[in-house]
């Protein structure tokens, strides 16, 4: 199957830095999709990007669709305790999603 | 609106058991699917399905089946259970164009 590396593969941060991680492949993909995960609970959706080059923001997080479509990007800014979770990337390609084996972000208060 | 649920939340088999992982959501869309998800890794497609009638193989479907009678439900049976079959086994709904993709919570699984 297709496989999507996601780095890095964990952070310790302080609170109020920014943070960035990306997911990479070496298959195009025609949507990209940013994930959050906290502790006994489903993933839940950040923002989806469409196109090649497109730049999206939801509130402190943006996140970026690669020009050569086998990349993608995400950024936190100013990182609050909350943050904390797994972050996962996933691909679409045809009807099927693949995910990344995301990045575990912990805030240091 | 519950969005997607899942049920059971926590299950436990013995080798060679057979059970199904209920999925149901109330949001309308065509696309649903199941992913298991082991420590460590991402979440893996098992099975799909693009509407009611329709379902399709994803990467590890072995070792699993499904059906879709109806919009709403998306039930994954397991047909003869493994040790390797245990996992935590989400179900999603996606919404039509947008691939907006919504999770439930998950069912915790464990084959001794």
């Amino acid at each position: 199957g297709q496989q999507l590396n996601q780095s890095p593969q964990s952070m310790f941060i302080q609170e109020g830095e920014d943070v960035s991680m990306n997911c990479t492949s070496s298959s195009i993909f025609n949507t990209w999709l940013w994930y959050k995960q906290e502790p006994g609970e489903g993933p839940v959706l950040l923002i989806a990007l469409y196109k090649a080059g497109e730049l999206t923001s939801n509130g402190r997080l943006t996140a970026q669709f690669g020009i050569t479509r086998k990349d993608s990007f995400l950024n936190i800014s100013a990182s609050i305790p909350s943050d904390v979770g797994i972050y996962f990337c996933a691909g679409l390609t045809g009807n099927q999603f693949y995910f990344g084996t995301g990045t575990s972000l912990t805030v240091i208060p | 609106n519950a969005g997607v649920t899942q049920t059971p939340k926590f299950q436990v088999l013995k080798t060679g058991q057979s059970m199904t992982l209920q999925c149901a959501q109330d949001m309308n869309h065509e696309y649903m699917s199941w992913y298991r998800q082991d420590p460590g890794m991402g979440l893996r497609l098992i099975h799909y399905s693009v509407g009611a009638g329709i379902t399709d193989q994803g990467e590890v479907p072995n070792g699993y089946n499904v059906s879709r009678s109806t919009t709403e439900d998306f039930p994954l049976r397991l047909l003869s259970a493994a040790p390797s079959q245990t996992s935590v086994y989400f179900c999603a709904s996606t919404r039509g164009r947008s691939y907006e993709q919504y999770f439930g919570p998950g069912t915790r699984l464990t084959v001794t």
